[in-house]
């Protein structure tokens, strides 16, 4: 079955890290760029950074540049988020996403963060 | 990286038409090929349903198609059903390989 499944969302409190992971089956996961998404409680989407298919260019949002960082383990199909300095407003579900023609065309189920004290 | 403009909501009787806008710039939507159309329900994740401004996934109905006029991109449900009740979100390249969504459209079936 092809699909994205992510974990290690939690209750983080104010400054902490948190890294998410993304495991991808199903697929050719190191032909895909790959793409982490986010959505806050009763908000819109927010596209934070796309990883070239072997890992070799990140992009950003300038709201996550500097704090966030998206990596990749092609040998085990994992895509990566590692979220630092975190604040109150980081607080969503964030969603994993194959990246190809421009668009976001698999999505997983997303894995929710709450930062909070 | 602002949002794109979408309108908070559209609606429409089964069986009629419903149209979204997505409102940008010459620097993303009316700049690139690049603009695509997502579906979400309640608590679930978004699904494509429009890539590369027209094109439609296999499995998508073809009651959902888009368009774009210069900086605004379109999608039009025809024959709305009861399952197309969601939000719906354009998504699109804005150069130097950074992309943006829309602020989100609720579609009602009344």
């Amino acid at each position: 079955e092809i699909q994205l499944v992510e974990s290690g969302g939690g209750l983080v409190q104010p400054g902490e890290s948190l890294t998410l992971s993304c495991v991808a089956s199903g697929f050719s996961f190191s032909d895909y760029w790959m793409t982490w998404v986010r959505q806050a409680p009763g908000k819109g989407l927010q596209w934070l950074a796309n990883i070239k298919h072997d890992g070799s260019a990140e992009y950003y949002a300038d709201s996550v540049k500097g704090r966030f960082t998206i990596s990749r383990d092609n040998a085990k199909n994992l895509l990566y988020l590692q979220m630092n300095s975190l604040r109150a407003e980081d607080t969503a579900v964030y969603f994993c996403a194959s990246h190809t023609r421009g668009a976001t065309d698999l999505w997983g189920q997303g894995t929710l963060v709450t930062v909070s004290s | 990286q602002s949002a794109l403009t979408q309108p908070p909501s559209a609606s429409g009787s089964p069986g009629q038409s419903v149209t979204i806008s997505c409102i940008g710039t010459s620097s993303d939507v009316g700049g690139y090929k690049y603009v695509s159309w997502y579906q979400q329900h309640p608590g679930k994740a978004p699904k494509l349903m429009i890539y590369e401004v027209t094109q439609r996934p296999s499995g998508v109905p073809d009651r959902f198609s888009g368009s774009k006029s210069g900086n605004t991109a379109s999608l039009t449900v025809s024959g709305l059903q009861a399952e197309d009740e969601a939000d719906y979100y354009c998504f699109s390249y804005a150069g130097n390989y950074n992309y943006v969504f829309g602020s989100g459209t609720k579609v009602t079936v009344l």
